[in-house]
Parts: structure tokens; sequence; C-alpha cells
């Protein structure tokens, strides 16, 4: 079983719509959790990041973290055609090495 | 805003040959990682350095890799003999703290291709 696994889409969605993303994970080690958006050849710009199960909002973005069940999810409201893009979660245990999924790559149709 | 910057952002080497990849961190960090991401994979951890020295790698980072801070603001990872299966997309990250509740910061990355 993969550390951490996630959707890679293509997930394809009208402007203004929510988008929904989601990671599960099998390392109960994990304690801090991050989302990143990754443009075409650039390098992971973290979103949001989150440390105990929950939601956490900021702007049009929202991150909820269920430890119970080791899945995380990231929520898009109002998305425009700019939020096209790979979402990558990514996990922390001790230490501080990040552990990736695999990516969802979005598209907003205008 | 502060940013980590990586050069070159393409680079191509015939296998067996030696790159050295450069970046220069956000001033006041103090962590410093590289990831690399080949082709349609994941982004995978490499190796992390502080104060110095390299305090975390991964399986990845056999003997053909290494690490430098040369100076006070560059750090570079050094692939001594390169392989195929090197090619890949390699991003410098930083970092100001442990703690993770300040994010990693990372540079745009540089595409390694070996021919």
């Amino acid at each position: 079983q993969k550390e951490v696994e996630q959707d890679p889409g293509p997930l394809s969605v009208p402007e203004g719509a929510i988008v929904s993303l989601n990671c599960t994970y099998s390392n109960s080690a994990f304690q801090y959790f991050m989302w990143y958006r990754q443009y075409s050849r650039k390098g992971p710009e973290l979103l949001m990041y989150t440390y105990s199960s929950g939601n956490k909002e900021d702007g049009r973005f929202t991150a909820q973290v269920d430890k119970s069940s080791k899945y995380i999810s990231l929520f898009i409201r109002d998305s425009q055609p700019s939020d096209s893009a790979t979402y990558l979660c990514a996990m922390i245990a001790a230490g501080n090495k990040l552990t990736f999924g695999g990516g969802t790559r979005v598209l907003v149709k205008p | 805003e502060p940013e980590v910057t990586q050069t070159p952002s393409h680079q191509v080497t015939q296998m067996g040959q030696e790159v050295i990849l450069r970046c220069v961190p956000i001033s006041n960090h103090l962590y410093f990682y590289w990831y690399r991401q080949i082709l349609g994979q994941k982004v995978e951890f490499l190796v992390s350095f502080y104060n110095n020295e390299i305090s975390e790698k991964s399986e990845i980072f056999d003997d053909q890799f290494s690490v430098e801070r040369p100076d006070g603001s560059n750090f570079t990872l050094k692939i001594r003999s390169t392989k195929l299966e090197d090619s890949a997309m390699y991003f410098c990250a930083s970092k100001f703290t442990l703690d993770s509740n300040y994010g990693y910061t990372f540079g745009s990355g540089t595409r390694l291709t070996v021919v």
C-alpha cells in the first residue's frame, strides 16, 4: 500500500463550481498536512497547512483533516480558470521530510 | 515576496558526466532541501541540510549525490556520474524553522535531461 494516495484526475469542472480534492494515507505517524498547487514546469506552492483534525478555511480554500479515517480534503469554492493546475497533498511525520501524493490535475473551464 | 532561485532552469548532460545544480535559498532560512520529480511521478524527498551538514537523506541519495553550501547564499546538489534515470525536475526548498507551522518555499526547479 502506498503511503499517500491521490487520484491523478484530470478533474474537469466549469468555472464557479466547487473543486473537491482528497488524499488518503496509511502512515498514522503523519502529523502535519499540506496542500500545494503546482503549475506546469514550476515548483510546488503552499496553499494550506493543517495540523489537527477538523476544518481550516482561507479565502476560497477549505482544508479538512480526518485523522481517524486517514483522509484529507481540499475544497476550492468559486473556481476560476486560473485555478487550473496540479494539486499535491503532502504530509510530515517526525522530522521535516515531506511525503507527497501523486497530484490531481484540475482543469477549470470558462 | 522572497523566493528560492534555481539555476539553470534546464540542463542537458551526457550520461556519466558530473552536474551541479544551484540554488539560492531565502536569505534568513536555515533549513535546505532537495526534492526531485521524475516526469509523471511523485515529488520525492532527496536530502535535508542544516547547520552545514546533512540531517536526513532518502535511499535515492546514494554516493553519487552530494550537497554543499559553499558560501552564505548558495546551496548546491552535485551528481557525480549521471545516469539516464537521473533525468527529472530537481526542486530546491528552504524553510526558516523546523516548526512545521512555517511552510517550505520551493524554487521553480531545474529540469535535468541525461542523454
